[in-house]
């Protein structure tokens, strides 16, 4: 298996555009997380979701940012408007069942400008 | 609430020297317990994990952690720091039946030769 996979790995936007990133999880894991590292507050779990259902979004900023998991293989994580504080690096990672071993992407770098 | 703490933000090593970074959580049960490691520019690569059993694990690239349950600790160790070790490393939880991993706020490493 390939890992985690996520697109972009770079991008560049400009404050109020529509961001989307993207993930494709591990093939047979059952959760995926999204997570958003920043220097300040370090890594913290955005919303995870369960057999492509969302189970806790607690951690989602607000509500420009939303999560979908249409199928077991894709999910995306999109921000509009974006603004310069959301600037970070969002990892997806995956789980074959909930509290065992999480397997991280590499990570999309968010820059917004 | 659960939290996980390492009171080491950086810490420098001579190569060949010895390390410990340190671990603290806060749980109302065990937990599993993971360390992982992050190259720049890359994702979360995981060390090693602890569910149950012996309370020293072995991980990859030579680490190794003790848990010990009196002092809600999980450290993380090696005897001989390489060059290649200079990263940033991060401790995680995840409650005993919950779907979630909780980070540290890391620990950066540097190497010097």
């Amino acid at each position: 298996d390939a890992g985690v996979i996520q697109s972009p790995r770079h991008e560049v936007t400009e404050m109020g555009q529509e961001v989307t990133l993207r993930c494709k999880p591990i093939s047979g894991h059952d959760y995926l997380f999204w997570y958003r590292q920043t220097m300040m507050r370090g890594l913290e779990l955005l919303i995870y979701f369960n057999n492509n259902v969302p189970i806790d979004d607690s951690g989602m900023p607000e509500d420009r940012f939303s999560a979908k998991m249409p199928n077991a293989s894709f999910s995306t994580l999109k921000i509009q408007p974006s603004e310069p504080r959301d600037s970070a690096v969002y990892f997806c990672a995956s789980s074959p069942t909930g509290g065992t071993e999480a397997f991280f992407g590499q990570g999309t770098r968010l820059t917004v400008v | 609430a659960q939290s996980v703490t390492q009171p080491d933000i950086h810490i420098t090593v001579s190569e060949g020297a010895s390390l410990e970074l340190r671990c603290n959580y806060s749980y109302g049960a065990t937990p599993y317990l993971f360390w992982y490691v992050q190259s720049p520019g890359q994702g979360l690569q995981l060390l090693l994990k602890y569910f149950s059993g012996d309370t020293l694990v072995q991980g990859i690239k030579g680490f190794e952690a003790e848990f010990k349950r009196s002092q809600s600790s999980f450290n993380l160790r090696k005897p001989s720091v390489h060059w290649s070790d200079a990263a940033e490393y991060f401790c995680a939880v995840a409650p005993y039946t919950g779907n979630q991993f909780y980070f540290g706020t890391g620990t950066s490493l540097t190497v010097i030769p």
